[in-house]
């Protein structure tokens, strides 16, 4: 079945680091690929998305791009902030017709100051 | 602009209570998805509705059920709850079938507290 594999955390960093967590996934098709974010006591929040292959999603600072051949998705950022301390989550939309996310296990990162 | 509202944000219930959580989708957005997510885990799919009918299913226990209204709000009912359910309850919603590219949103949660 369709999975998304996540490096595992936490990750620590310093501000203003260079930042990688890494995403594959397994599926058939063409997934729609997505990175949420879930702050300390929040919601999850949409972070940046990619329908198709060679797509590139950006949202505050953040990128990932939709490598098919690699099967990834892997969420960059150039310089983090503090403020960036949150779990990721990547998650996938199956190109058949369903419904439900299919969810990485989330990573963890600390910026320190 | 207008985000997928939950209540009650936190709830407190003893073993065997039930519970029941509500979910209020952002406005012309006809699909909602219940999702659970434990201390330091992934969100688990429980189920979904569009158009009020039950669109997926996931791994929701035979103790809890859930429906969507005329209004497109959705309930999540919770019987003989167990202190394995205490998690935090997320609702989301999309517009229509989540397509491709059609994100969820989601709501702020329901933290569910069984003692």
């Amino acid at each position: 079945g369709d999975s998304v594999t996540q490096m595992e955390g936490p990750v620590t960093l310093s501000e203003e680091a260079f930042l990688t967590i890494n995403c594959t996934y397994t599926a058939t098709g063409y997934p729609s690929l997505f990175w949420y974010v879930q702050y300390p006591g929040e919601g999850l929040q949409l972070l940046l998305k990619a329908t198709k292959a060679d797509d590139k999603g950006s949202n505050k600072g953040f990128e990932a791009t939709y490598r098919k051949e690699t099967t990834s998705f892997h969420l960059e950022k150039g310089s983090v902030q503090v403020s960036d301390s949150a779990v990721y989550f990547c998650a996938l939309h199956p190109y058949r017709s369903n419904y439900q996310l299919i969810w990485g296990a989330g990573t963890k990162l600390i910026i320190k100051p | 602009a207008a985000g997928v509202i939950q209540s009650p944000r936190h709830l407190i219930k003893e073993k065997r209570e039930t519970a029941t959580l509500k979910c209020y989708p952002i406005p012309r957005h006809d699909t909602v998805y219940w999702y659970q997510q434990g201390p330091g885990q992934d969100p688990q799919f429980l189920i979904s509705f569009y158009e009020k009918m039950q669109s997926d299913k996931g791994s929701i226990p035979d103790r809890f059920s859930a429906q969507q209204f005329s209004d497109y709000h959705s309930e999540l009912n919770m019987s003989s709850l167990e202190l394995g359910d205490s998690a935090l309850y997320f609702c989301a919603s999309s517009p229509g079938t989540s397509g491709r590219g059609n994100e969820q949103f989601f709501g702020p949660g329901t933290r569910l507290t069984v003692l």
